[in-house]
């Protein structure tokens, strides 16, 4: 079966613009969570989506936000970007929301956003 | 802050030695994940562990959870240079239900 589909790969952004990324689950998949991956900070919690809703959302200013739609996949968009954005963008889908399965994350190969 | 502090930082062994990384927590876990993420890559989910003093095994790779599940341990026999890559565990924070990742322990082997 298909795995978790990130687009773009790679992007490439001027300070003070805005970037949509986007994120498709694996079919059946309802969760999304997204990670920032930095060499100095590590995988950061940006945020989850389960069934269009918002369940948690990690310590990143209010530029960064997302949404899920009713197929599942699940959009981040960064409004006003900065230097320090620049950063590999991971999405990860699940079956179920984060602490009600056995199951762990499949990640999706990442968009690497780069700001100028 | 991280809610799992994850050793070494770094690891360099020659191919055919033994690697071990260690995740430690001040609090008791729900449960833990290890995941492997190849240079370039993406991290890839290895296990689950839930329970006390639990012990599972993929080939060369052998997964502890402490009895108190406070601390977990991946080990590697007889490291290939397949191995290469850097190992996270990740815990389940009791308030939010967020999957945290420790720093991660890179492993590179020498052939």
């Amino acid at each position: 079966k298909a795995g978790v589909t990130q687009t773009p790969r790679y992007l490439i952004k001027t300070r003070g613009q805005q970037v949509t990324l986007s994120c498709s689950p694996i079919s059946g998949h309802r969760s999304v969570s997204w990670y920032q991956q930095t060499p100095g900070q590590g995988l950061q919690f940006l945020f989850e989506y389960f069934s269009e809703t918002q369940r948690n959302k990690g310590n990143f200013p209010g530029r960064f936000s997302g949404r899920q739609f009713s197929n599942s996949r699940s959009e981040m968009n960064v409004s006003t970007l900065e230097l320090g954005d620049s950063a590999l963008y991971l999405c990860a889908s699940s079956l179920g929301p984060t602490g009600y399965t056995d199951y762990g994350y499949t990640f999706g190969s990442g968009t690497r956003l780069t700001v100028v | 802050g991280q809610q799992v502090m994850q050793i070494p930082q770094y690891q360099h062994v020659q191919e055919g030695e033994d690697f071990t990384t260690y995740c430690n927590s001040s609090t008791t876990l729900s449960n833990i994940q290890w995941y492997k993420q190849r240079p370039g890559g993406h991290p890839v989910f290895l296990i689950q562990l839930v329970k006390s003093g639990e012990v599972k095994k993929q080939k060369r790779l052998t997964f502890q959870f402490g009895e108190a599940k406070k601390n977990s341990s991946l080990h590697i026999t007889a490291t290939q240079t397949t191995d290469v890559g850097t190992y996270f565990c990740a815990v389940i924070m009791e308030y939010g239900n967020k999957l945290v990742f420790g720093a991660g322990t890179i492993l590179r082997v020498k052939s």
